[in-house]
């Protein structure tokens, strides 16, 4: 079982829909949960992050953590053209490192 | 402008050649990362730095190796013994790498080197 796992799409929206992103996690010790937004060629841009159980908005973005069942999400709403990116989800492994999962690609329709 | 840089951005190297990526941050930040990431894969951790003077291997480390004699440096070596280099390398900085949930080790990237094995 991988320790970062994601649904790597493609996950295709209309623009102003509402795109769901999930990853599941195998280390039931991590504490640190991060959202990293990568276009195509380029390095990872930090989107957010969380640590605690419920949800965390900031602006178009929520991210959602539930520790018991070992998942973490991210939504984005009102999706635009520019969103259309591959998303990686990371987590804070067993050596307190981050491990990422192999990321959701994600494209918005206009 | 505070920031991370990495050099350069396109590297080629012949077999059995030695290379060094360069990475450097203004961040104050303690802690620095090497990536490496392959077409439609996710980051794989292949050396990290806590303090200067110090390094941990991460798990891809054969073939590679780093120094970190400045805070703000932390150049990675890709020797002739890494069989298959040609890849796209991020490097990283965090204030720590505590990963207790604190904030504090928040990973923010530089632009990424590519290297291709001509």
């Amino acid at each position: 079982q991988k320790e970062v796992e994601q649904n790597s799409g493609p996950l295709s929206v209309p623009e102003g829909a509402i795109a769901s992103l999930n990853c599941t996690y195998s280390d039931r010790g991590s504490q640190s949960f991060f959202w990293y937004r990568q276009y195509s060629g380029k390095s990872p841009e930090l989107i957010m992050f969380i640590y605690s159980n419920g949800d965390k908005e900031d602006g178009r973005f929520t991210a959602q953590l539930n520790k018991a069942s070992q998942y973490v999400s991210l939504l984005i709403r009102d999706s635009q053209p520019s969103d259309s990116a591959t998303y990686l989800c990371a987590v804070t492994g067993p050596a307190r490192q981050l491990t990422f999962g192999s990321g959701t690609q994600l494209t918005v329709l206009p | 402008d505070g920031g991370i840089t990495q050099s350069p951005k396109y590297l080629f190297r012949k077999e059995g050649q030695n290379v060094t990526l360069s990475c450097e941050q203004n961040l104050n930040h303690d802690a620095m990362y090497w990536y490496r990431q392959d077409p439609g894969q996710g980051l794989r951790l292949i050396y990290y730095s806590q303090i200067v003077n110090d390094f941990q291997k991460g798990d891809i480390a054969e073939g590679y190796s780093v120094s970190r004699e400045k805070k703000e440096s932390f150049p990675l070596t890709v020797t002739s013994a890494q069989k298959n280099p040609t890849a796209f390398y991020l490097c990283a900085s965090s204030i720590d790498s505590s990963g207790s949930g604190g904030g504090a080790d928040t990973q923010y990237f530089g632009p990424g080197t590519r290297l291709t094995v001509l």
